[in-house]
């Protein structure tokens, strides 16, 4: 367990539809970022924040926006959804931006149908 | 764009044999680690290495960072069938911000 948490497991939903994924950082970690991960793409990074406020933005489409809390958690919204947003989708912490050690979630496998 | 190739794509081997994969970049990383994620679940971090040259071993695998911190391998000695899954390379961009750049993956199999 790598202390990382993320809701929902799963998502099942249509073309068109919007969702917000959710994700806890571990205690103490200040940055969290997120991953797609799809078959035909590998894992790509997507955004990143760090105490609240984006540090590092990859290959994330117009569509999709993510915020992280005060509290530190963090979510990716994914809104118009398209058959090919079908994917895995994890968050990843890490304490600082130092080190690259980034440890994650189980994510959130999300179905477009 | 940094990108990580790594080789092979796919190994399956037999119990007790030796094996090394491959993770090759143009580009310079701050950091390199490497990650093993089963069927399902999130990659799980294995290693990071840092200075150039630098090896590291955590029981039967080695992990080695190129002396120009573009490339990197990962040898396991002895495999057994608990260390199937897949392996990830990643790199951490030099400049900051952290941001990890995963390689291509490779798929392990060990067999009885």
């Amino acid at each position: 367990d790598s202390g990382v948490t993320q809701t929902p497991k799963h998502l099942i939903t249509a073309t068109g539809q919007r969702v917000t994924l959710r994700c806890s950082p571990r205690s103490g970690d200040l940055s969290v970022y997120w991953y797609q991960q799809s078959l035909d793409q590998g894992l790509q990074f997507l955004i990143q924040y760090y105490n609240g406020e984006e540090r590092a933005k990859g290959n994330i489409l117009e569509r999709f926006s993510a915020q992280q809390f005060p509290d530190l958690h963090s979510e990716l919204n994914l809104s118009s959804l398209e058959l090919g947003d079908s994917a895995l989708y994890f968050c990843a912490s890490s304490v600082d931006l130092g080190t690259g050690e980034q440890f994650f979630g189980p994510g959130t496998r999300l179905t477009v149908l | 764009t940094q990108l990580l190739e790594q080789s092979p794509q796919f190994l399956s081997i037999q119990e007790g044999e030796n094996l090394t994969v491959y993770c090759n970049s143009s580009s310079v990383f701050s950091s390199l680690q490497w990650y093993r994620q089963e069927p399902g679940e999130g990659p799980v971090l294995l290693v990071t290495v840092v200075t150039g040259g630098e090896v590291k071993k955590l029981k039967r695998l080695t992990f080695q960072f190129g002396d120009a911190r573009k490339d990197s391998s990962l040898h396991i000695t002895a495999a057994q069938p608990g260390d199937t899954g897949l392996y990830l390379c990643a790199g951490a961009e030099t400049g900051g911000g952290n941001k990890l750049t995963f390689g291509t993956g490779t798929q392990l199999k060990v067999e009885l």
